[in-house]
């Protein structure tokens, strides 16, 4: 089964502080997905990423930023965490090729800015 | 710009009740329609998908129907259980968007024993 682990479940940090956010994915997928998740919002995509070293804007990519140094690796960062930007944020993978619009996701990262 | 409309929730339902949750869509072209679950304090999975008009997917008891006519794909199930409380997820893949997921506000269903 492909497994998207996202290394922190829980985060509090304080407005201003620098944010990293990791995940990881097994299945040498090409493709990689970051969303930030508020109720009655669903899930809105802040950035992806086709290839290594590759990114793209999402819809709402204001106040993040992302590297993806490896193909196994997408990490999404707050450079100066503002308390509007407390959310659940959730990674995903897919194949790059054949394209089937089937996402898998890691079970997601919950963070407080206070 | 492509667009899917959730009933809102939360949904709340007897054990085997029977489960309707409404999405409708607006896309150009003809996208991939997904219905995808959230378990609690879990991501996302993906529940069923239909590919083309008149494709009805189905998992784990839910099924849900893809019409063009109406740009509906409402999910179903007959009997619901304690165990299918989740939030759901409505969402559609088109090519004028480079098949990127767009996602609907998400129905959350409480399921009472």
């Amino acid at each position: 089964d492909v497994k998207v682990t996202q290394s922190s479940r829980y985060l509090v940090k304080r407005t201003g502080e620098k944010v990293f956010l990791e995940c990881v994915q097994d299945m040498d997928h090409e493709n990689m997905f970051w969303y930030r998740q508020d109720p009655g919002l669903g899930l809105r995509l802040i950035y992806f990423s086709y290839d290594v070293k590759m990114k793209e804007k999402g819809d709402i990519p204001e106040g993040y930023s992302v590297s993806r140094e490896k193909k196994e690796r997408f990490s999404l960062i707050l450079e100066s965490a503002s308390t509007n930007q407390t959310s659940m944020y959730l990674c995903a993978s897919s194949p790059g090729t054949p394209n089937t619009g089937e996402l898998f996701f890691g079970e997601g990262s919950r963070l407080t800015v206070l | 710009g492509n667009s899917v409309t959730q009933m809102e929730g939360p949904v709340t339902l007897s054990e085997e009740a029977f489960l309707t949750i409404n999405c409708t869509y607006t896309a150009t072209g003809y996208p991939s329609l997904f219905w995808y679950v959230q378990y609690p304090g879990e991501g996302l999975q993906l529940l069923l998908k239909a590919t083309k008009a008149d494709d009805k997917g189905s998992n784990k008891g839910f099924e849900a129907t893809y019409r063009k006519e109406t740009t509906s794909f409402h999910l179903e199930k007959g009997s619901v259980q304690v165990s299918d409380s989740a939030v759901y997820f409505c969402a559609l893949s088109a090519y004028n968007a480079g098949n990127m997921l767009t996602f609907g506000g998400g129905t959350r269903l409480m399921v009472k024993p």
